[in-house]
């Protein structure tokens, strides 16, 4: 099972939106709506900000969105804040109770 | 509401087996979910190591699978990893998690420790 492709780096201004994507498999990504993103401060642990795909755990603002087509996921942050400015890693089911990880994009806010 | 809580040596001699334990609190591991590991090398990504089912039933990445082993004590709501002959491509952030198989509405995850492998 090979790591989900992520882009290193993205960026937007405060106010604007950036979309992130994730991309894997038909064995993974494509085949299971079992996507998850996660935020992560430095020297802190990851936060689930959408899981299955669309779902946002309670407390997450609705700024944070989830979507997939075929075999990409991707993360949409609206209206971006300073405090968005983090590390952000997907992962998927990827069957046989297999979980892969992207490798991270670190989102900077200008 | 569910908190975790890693605990073990920080310091492990190449060769040696790495032990962690996480500690639940504020739900029953027998309820359900499963709970497992991930890492973190310092400045890398994420890697899922391996999840547990109360009942026993345990699942890892094949790239460790020889390595591993995960094992629950219902009774003292705790589970373990154990991973044998470390290097030092084994230095990361370990971290213990709820709902570790399908990262779904149930996921959190404990704080981590960071253990090295050097002599």
């Amino acid at each position: 099972q090979s790591a989900l492709t992520q882009p290193p780096s993205a960026s937007g201004s405060p106010g604007q939106s950036v979309t992130i994507s994730c991309t894997g498999t038909s064995s993974d990504v494509g085949g299971y709506n079992y996507v998850s993103w996660y935020q992560q401060h430095p020297g802190k642990a990851p936060k689930l900000m959408i899981y299955e795909v669309t779902k946002r755990p309670s407390g997450v603002p609705d700024r944070f969105s989830g979507s997939k087509s075929d075999n990409t996921a991707s993360l949409t942050v609206s209206g971006l804040q300073a405090e968005d400015e983090a590390d952000y890693y997907c992962s998927s089911y990827a069957g046989s109770n297999i979980v892969v990880f992207g490798g991270g994009t670190k989102l900077t806010v200008l | 509401q569910v908190q975790l809580q890693e605990s073990g040596p920080g310091l492990v001699k190449p060769s040696e087996t790495l032990s962690l334990t996480c500690t639940v609190s504020g739900y029953s591991i027998s309820s359900g979910y499963y709970w497992g590991w991930i890492r973190q090398p310092p400045g890398k990504g994420l890697e899922w190591i391996g999840s547990i089912y109360h009942t026993g039933n345990t699942y890892y990445n094949p790239s460790l699978k020889s390595r591993v082993t995960i094992s629950v004590d219902t009774s003292k709501n705790h589970f373990s990893l154990k991973l044998s002959s470390v290097t030092a491509a084994d230095t990361a952030v370990y971290y213990c998690a709820r709902d570790a198989l399908f990262m779904s509405g149930g996921n959190s995850w404990g704080q981590g420790t960071l253990v090295t492998v050097s002599s």
